[in-house]
């Protein structure tokens, strides 16, 4: 079993749209979280981090952590077809093996307009 | 442009040679790391270096792989006698060791190994 799960999708929601994405993980270990937006055949894109449980806003973005369950999740609201990428969560532990990081597979989105 | 750069974007090679990629990570950063991303994955860590010293390696890394980055700047990620099995996109990023912890990536090396 994989440390980091993520739903590969792909997910489609109309432009507009709350896209929600989520990942669980099973390494009680990891304290630091980040989501990644990666467009076809480019590097990932940070989009938001976050150390602590409970939510994180950016503009349309929200992270959101539940260490208790193993579960982190990022919200886009009022989606638009530039969202369509794939979504990559990624976690580390906070030690000097900081950037070692254990990658979801990666989320498919697409935003209809 | 002031990001992380990765030369070349994509190689195509025949199965045992050898190829070389080389990534300049952003001029303040001090810790570079290269991953490595197989179709409908997310990217798996290789190894990091922080300044010249390079400080853990995956298992992944066999001893095919070698990675050097000489005086802290630039790195290299060399594979010798490559096989099929290489095929995938080489990411590299780096990041500073202290203030915020943000982990920038390049675009990627893209190999194809025939």
């Amino acid at each position: 079993q994989k440390e980091v799960e993520q739903d590969p999708g792909p997910l489609s929601v109309p432009e507009g749209a709350i896209v929600s994405l989520n990942c669980t993980y099973s390494n009680s270990a990891f304290q630091y979280f980040m989501w990644y937006r990666q467009y076809s055949r480019k590097g990932p894109e940070l989009l938001m981090y976050t150390y602590s449980s409970g939510n994180k806003e950016d503009g349309r973005f929200t992270a959101q952590v539940d260490k208790s369950s193993k579960y982190i999740s990022l919200f886009i609201r009022d989606s638009q077809p530039s969202d369509s990428a794939t979504y990559l969560c990624a976690m580390s532990v906070l030690t000097d093996s900081w950037g070692k990081f254990q990658f979801g597979a990666g989320t498919q989105v697409v935003v209809t307009p | 442009d002031t990001g992380v750069s990765q030369d070349p974007r994509h190689k195509i090679t025949k199965r045992g040679q050898n190829v070389t990629f080389r990534c300049d990570p952003i001029s303040e950063h001090n810790r570079l790391y290269w991953y490595r991303q197989t179709l409908g994955q997310g990217p798996e860590f290789l190894t990091y270096f922080q300044n010249e010293a390079q400080l853990e390696k995956s298992r992944l890394l066999s001893d095919r792989f070698s990675a050097e980055r000489p005086k802290g700047s630039f790195s290299t990620l060399e594979i010798q006698r490559t096989e099929q099995g290489d095929s995938a996109m080489y990411l590299c990023a780096s990041s500073s060791r202290t203030g915020a912890r943000e982990l920038f990536f390049g675009e990627g090396s893209r190999l194809t190994v025939l």
